[in-house]
């Protein structure tokens, strides 16, 4: 099955800093979606992005299918843009996603 | 939309019991999909469903574990019985046109 590494595996940010986590991924992918796993443990979708690059608000993301991986841009962080960030990624023609161990991010005051 | 429902949100039991899951996906998503997060493995897909059909259960852990949809809103994971490595958080998503909407879980404890 496809192979899903996330980098770094623990960031740490004073408020106001930029980020960038990444996404490798080992073959092509029909889907990618990146999460945000807050401290109370929901998981809330950030983006839906199988190529291309989109924005919302302070968080931007840039999939490069045909070199297999995926960035995720944090600008400005803030406190609450703590938790684990996971990218899920879904091959073939099933409906499975697969999902990386995630970036555990802290942003300190 | 209210977004993907599930209940309860925290269970705690006794090994040997049944526990029983339930999940109501967002209206209109022909997709329910049941996961498992621990620390040691991760987020687990256990089974999904495409218009109340089971699709692939292949990663459901064993007999113990069974699932049904009996109908486009309502979902069930059944333990039975429960065992203290069961303990977990379990959330139910649902989807149309490939994105997934996840649950706010269930946090299980088997003592």
């Amino acid at each position: 099955g496809i192979q899903v590494e996330q980098s770094p595996p623990d960031l740490i940010l004073q408020e106001g800093a930029n980020s960038t986590l990444r996404c490798n991924f080992s073959d092509s992918v029909n889907n990618l979606q990146w999460f945000h796993q807050n401290p109370w443990g929901q998981l809330i979708n950030l983006f839906y992005i199988p190529s291309g690059t989109k924005q919302n608000g302070r968080l931007s993301a840039t999939t490069v299918a045909t070199e297999r991986y995926s960035l995720l841009y944090i600008s400005s962080s803030q406190t609450t843009d703590s938790g684990v960030y996971f990218c899920a990624v879904r091959g073939g023609s099933n409906y499975k996603l697969t999902f990386g161990k995630g970036t555990l991010l802290t942003v300190n005051p | 939309d209210a977004g993907v429902i599930q209940s309860p949100r925290h269970e705690v039991t006794e090994m040997g019991q049944e526990v029983t899951l339930r999940c109501k996906p967002i209206s209109g998503h022909d997709y329910l999909f049941w996961y498992r997060q621990t620390m040691m493995r991760g987020l687990e897909l256990l089974i999904y469903f495409n218009n109340n059909v089971p699709i692939d259960d292949s990663g459901m852990p064993e007999d113990r574990f069974s699932a049904k949809m009996p109908n486009a809103s309502f979902s069930t994971l059944k333990i039975q019985p429960s065992e203290p490595r069961d303990s977990a958080v379990y959330f139910c998503a649902s989807s149309q046109n490939w994105e997934q909407f996840f649950g706010p879980g269930t946090r299980l404890t088997v003592l």
